[in-house]
């Protein structure tokens, strides 16, 4: 069985600054999807960003990027230039690739960014 | 606008009474999820269906039933048989044609115990 560990439950940054939330999982597959998904205090699960294991350039979505070190089993996320509407739970999420999507979610990260 | 719909968002259930949360996309996505949500922990998946008329337990079935009679449509029942309901309930899609394991989320339903 596959385990998504976030370490970090709450982190804080001010506006325009940069964070980093840690991810770690456990798997013995060798392609996998992961993700991390941000739940804002509306509660909408809103996909941040997506990685496919095989790919080894490091995605990234606009200000968000990832750090994919797979040997490691480590894929954290980099939040730029942080704004106000960051602040949200994010979780980090892995799926084997024939599960049909199935996600195992981390426990998740609370990023609180101030002014 | 395509999406997924979760009714009611706010639910409360008498003891020993089943009560059902209803999930609805039009998305024509193929695959459907259940997940809840406890503070301070992730998602779990409770049960998921990737076609019309089957579908398989997730890591926490015990005390939830749900049926997929149409593709559109995923609803979940919380029997008497689940002794702590109280909890955040999502239902996500996903379609393997477009995007496999990308899931798309509802706004999600809140469900106490009076």
């Amino acid at each position: 069985a596959q385990t998504v560990t976030q370490s970090q439950p709450e982190m804080s940054v001010q506006e325009a600054e940069t964070v980093t939330l840690s991810c770690t999982y456990d798997t013995s597959e060798s392609n996998y999807y992961l993700f991390w998904y941000k739940q804002p205090p509306s509660r909408q699960m809103i996909l941040v960003i997506r990685q496919e294991a095989y790919k080894q350039q490091n995605a990234t979505e606009n200000r968000f990027s990832v750090n994919f070190q797979k040997a490691a089993k480590s894929f954290s996320l980099k939040i730029s230039d942080s704004q106000l509407g960051d602040t949200a739970m994010y979780f980090c999420a892995f799926s084997t690739t024939d599960s049909w999507g199935k996600l195992q979610f981390g426990a998740g990260t609370q990023v609180v960014v101030t002014p | 606008d395509g999406g997924i719909t979760q009714s009611p968002k706010y639910l409360f259930r008498k003891e020993g009474q089943n009560v059902t949360l209803s999930c609805e996309q039009n998305l024509n996505h193929d695959a459907m999820y259940w997940y809840r949500q406890d503070p301070g922990q992730g998602l779990r998946l409770i049960y998921y269906s990737q076609i019309v008329n089957d579908f398989q337990k997730g890591d926490i079935a015990e005390g939830y039933s749900v049926s997929r009679e149409k593709k559109e449509s995923f609803p979940l029942t919380v029997t008497s048989a689940q002794k702590n309901p109280t909890a955040f309930y999502l239902c996500a899609s996903s379609s393997a044609a477009v995007a496999k394991n990308i899931q798309y989320f509802g706004a999600g339903t809140r469900l106490s115990v009076l």
